[in-house]
């Protein structure tokens, strides 16, 4: 089968660092993409990943292990406007690029 | 302007009733996509299109259909809407213009069946 885990919800500090981590199980891989969704809104595009390794991209960065089927995304310096959900997302086939969505983290950011 | 839109934004329709929600976009991507987000199911889609010609089903096709009328629009429609249809859904589009395939969603449509 296919599933993607991620926590439900998670807090953090304003100025802090916070790690969202996903896991998945799919029967094929052509990339994993983080997106941010604030209430009621659309989700938009954070990041990709295919290779092993960290991307960098401002305050955020996103990590994937394809052997241990594992990302995380990192947010640093958070701030106010961070609180959102995180939505962890496979790709499965390149011929298709349907995703699979994890059901999202919600993050609060207190100040 | 917004690339992707959606209409209506909010819909309220009782049981039995057919409804179509409408998504058009000015991004001239070929691909584009009808998802649904119910609280703590995350997104699941619906149907697919790759081109005008080419439409498939998602993991959550029944008691769905859609029609592509045109490279920019694709629409989606209930034939006969029951209350567990109740949810936020989201068209989006795509395209490799970065290498991979990125989506773009249009702000969603808010439909509550009573």
């Amino acid at each position: 089968g296919q599933n993607i885990d991620q926590p439900t919800e998670m807090t953090a500090t304003e100025g802090a660092i916070v790690q969202i981590n996903c896991t998945y199980q799919t029967s094929g891989f052509n990339g994993l993409f983080w997106y941010q969704q604030h209430a009621g809104e659309a989700p938009t595009f954070l990041s990709y990943n295919v290779l092993d390794g960290l991307e960098e991209k401002g305050r955020f960065s996103s990590f994937l292990s394809r052997s241990k089927g594992y990302s995380y995304l990192l947010l640093k310096e958070l701030q106010m406007k961070d609180s959102a959900s995180y939505l962890c997302a496979v790709s499965g086939s390149y011929n298709t690029d349907k995703l699979i969505f994890g059901t999202g983290t919600r993050l609060q950011v207190f100040p | 302007d917004a690339d992707v839109t959606q209409t209506p934004r909010n819909r309220i329709t009782k049981t039995g009733k057919r409804i179509m929600l409408e998504c058009s976009q000015t991004k001239g991507h070929d691909r584009m996509y009808w998802y649904r987000q119910d609280p703590g199911l995350g997104l699941r889609l619906i149907y697919y299109s790759f081109d005008v010609k080419d439409i498939n089903k998602g993991e959550i096709s029944d008691g769905y259909s859609v029609s592509r009328q045109a490279q920019a629009k694709f629409s989606l429609s209930l034939e006969s809407a029951i209350p567990n249809q109740t949810a936020l859904y989201f068209c989006a589009t795509s395209s490799r213009d970065r290498g991979f395939y990125e989506q773009y969603f249009g702000p969603g449509t808010r439909l509550t069946v009573t």
